[in-house]
C-alpha cells in the first residue's frame, strides 16, 4: 500500500533563508507522482511542484524546488529565500498508476517563517 | 479562469442530519475528486468521478454517496451524520486522468456536528 511519511510536524526558518521539508514515501508501483501542496490557514490547497517517478532530473518551480532520490524514497521540498508569506502547513502526497485520481497525503509539517 | 468553487463555505448540522456539498470544477476539467481533512490529518481520498462515472472510492462507509452532473459539477452527500465527520471538506478538479496531471483544490467546506 502506498504511504507518505512526513517526519517534521513544525519548521521554523528566517525570512530570506532556505528549508527543506522532508517527505518519504514508499509505493511497489515503479510509475508514480509526487506532489507537494501548501495549505495557508484560510484552509485551500495550493500546488506547488510535481515530480513524476521517471523524470530525471529534479522538479522546480520558481522559488520551489524537489530533491528527489528515487533509491532512497525521499521527495524532499526545498523553499529558497524564505518569505512571511511561507508561512503554512506544507503536504507531500503521491499519486500511483492506478487509473484513477487518488493522492495519498501525509500528515504535514507546519513552517513558520520568522522576520 | 475561475478556479475551483465550493459551497457552503461552512455548514453547522445536528447528528442524524444529512448533508449536501457542491463543488464546481475549472473549466475545461472532467474530472473531481472529493477529500476529507479532518483537524491536525491530510487530507483523505473519498471519491472520484470523471465523465460523470465513479472511478475511484476510498475506504468510507456507505453514508458517503457522490455523483457528478452534465455540466461536471458535483455533489457529496453525507447520511446520518456522525460527530467524527466534523472535517474539512476538499474538492479537486483534473485536467485528466493521466498521472501527471495536476489536482487543483477549492477552498473547501467546513462542516461542524454537534
Amino acid at each position: 500500500a502506498q504511504k507518505i511519511t512526513q517526519t517534521q510536524p513544525g519548521m521554523f526558518v528566517q525570512e530570506k533563508e532556505a528549508v527543506t521539508l522532508d517527505c518519504t514515501y514508499d509505493t511497489s508501483d515503479p510509475s508514480y507522482g509526487l506532489f507537494w501542496y501548501k495549505q495557508p490557514s484560510s484552509g485551500e490547497m495550493i500546488f506547488l511542484i510535481y515530480q513524476g517517478s521517471y523524470d530525471q532530473q529534479n522538479a522546480t518551480e520558481g522559488r520551489y524546488s524537489l530533491n528527489f532520490q528515487k533509491a532512497r524514497k525521499s521527495a524532499n521540498l526545498v523553499i529558497s529565500a524564505s518569505q512571511l508569506g511561507d508561512s503554512a502547513m506544507y503536504f507531500c502526497a503521491m499519486r500511483e498508476n492506478t487509473g484513477f485520481q487518488k493522492l495519498v497525503f501525509g500528515t504535514g509539517t507546519r513552517l513558520l517563517v520568522s522576520p | 479562469d475561475a478556479g475551483v468553487t465550493q459551497s457552503p463555505t461552512h455548514l453547522i448540522k445536528t447528528r442524524g442530519q444529512h448533508v449536501t456539498l457542491r463543488c464546481s470544477p475549472i473549466s475545461g476539467h472532467k474530472s473531481v475528486s472529493w477529500y476529507q481533512q479532518v483537524l491536525g490529518q491530510g487530507p483523505q481520498f473519498i471519491f472520484q468521478y470523471y465523465e460523470k462515472e465513479e472511478r475511484g472510492r476510498g475506504n468510507f462507509p456507505d453514508r458517503f454517496s457522490a455523483r457528478q452532473f452534465p455540466n461536471y459539477s458535483s455533489e457529496l452527500n453525507v447520511n446520518a451524520l456522525l460527530l467524527g465527520d466534523s472535517a474539512l471538506y476538499l474538492c479537486a478538479s483534473v485536467r485528466g486522468q493521466g498521472i501527471t496531471y495536476e489536482q487543483y483544490f477549492g477552498p473547501g467546506t467546513r462542516l461542524t456536528v454537534t
